[in-house]
């Protein structure tokens, strides 16, 4: 099956930084999804990316659909504690169309220190 | 609160045993999604329903078997356990049949089996 890898796997940073994970595939994504996922809760969708090249942004976060189609990126402005999490990207788990399904990266663990 | 509701929220049940897992969707979806989660794996994508009737299986278990009701809810039926299906199953749902714009995931279900 498609496989997503992310990085980092972990990140450890000040208040007020600036953070920027991403994710390649092994395959051609035809969707780019990022979600973030608190203790206690299930993922919830930040970012939503159908065009390579595609730029978008929700708040202090932006992410980019890769020109190849293979990665994409998430970056966070001026992080704030509220921002700690495991941020995931996603995408079709069956690039034929059967599946509707999503492939998960593994995440990246977001920590702020203050 | 995301609309998707699962019951139950934690479960501990022995090796061996069957247990049945809920969830209904927000009003108005009409797919639900099976996920599970585990530190090994990760987000694992089980199945799908829309409409009552399955429309795409991930990697689900020969074990495990799902159903959608008329009413749109759906159960999550896991039989045989070992210890290794222990992790957190999370339901979500979508208005159409496509990922299209991500979908909406419930606070999930811990299981736990000793």
């Amino acid at each position: 099956g498609q496989q997503l890898n992310q990085s980092p796997q972990s990140m450890f940073i000040q208040e007020g930084e600036d953070v920027s994970m991403n994710c390649t595939s092994s395959s051609i994504f035809n969707t780019w999804l990022w979600y973030k996922q608190e203790p206690g809760e299930g993922p919830v969708l930040l970012i939503a990316l159908y065009k390579a090249g595609e730029l978008t942004s929700n708040g202090r976060l932006t992410a980019q659909f890769g020109i190849t189609r293979k990665d994409s990126f998430l970056n966070i402005s001026a992080s704030i504690p509220s921002d700690v999490g495991i941020y995931f990207c996603a995408g079709p788990a069956n690039s034929g169309g059967g599946a509707d399904g999503l492939t998960f990266g593994k995440g990246t663990h977001l920590i702020i220190q203050p | 609160d995301s609309g998707v509701t699962q019951t139950p929220k934690h479960l501990i049940t022995a090796t061996g045993q069957r247990v049945t897992l809920r969830c209904s969707p927000r009003s108005g979806d009409l797919s639900v999604y099976w996920y599970q989660q585990s530190l090994d794996q990760g987000l694992q994508f089980l199945i799908q329903y829309y409409n009552g009737e399955e429309r795409a299986k991930g990697n689900i278990l020969e074990r495990f078997s799902a159903q959608q009701f008329p009413d749109l809810h759906s159960e999550l039926n896991l039989s045989s356990l070992e210890l290794g299906d222990s992790a957190l199953y999370f339901c979500a749902s979508s208005l159409n049949r496509g990922i299209g714009y991500g979908y909406t995931f419930g606070s999930g279900t811990r299981l736990t089996v000793v």
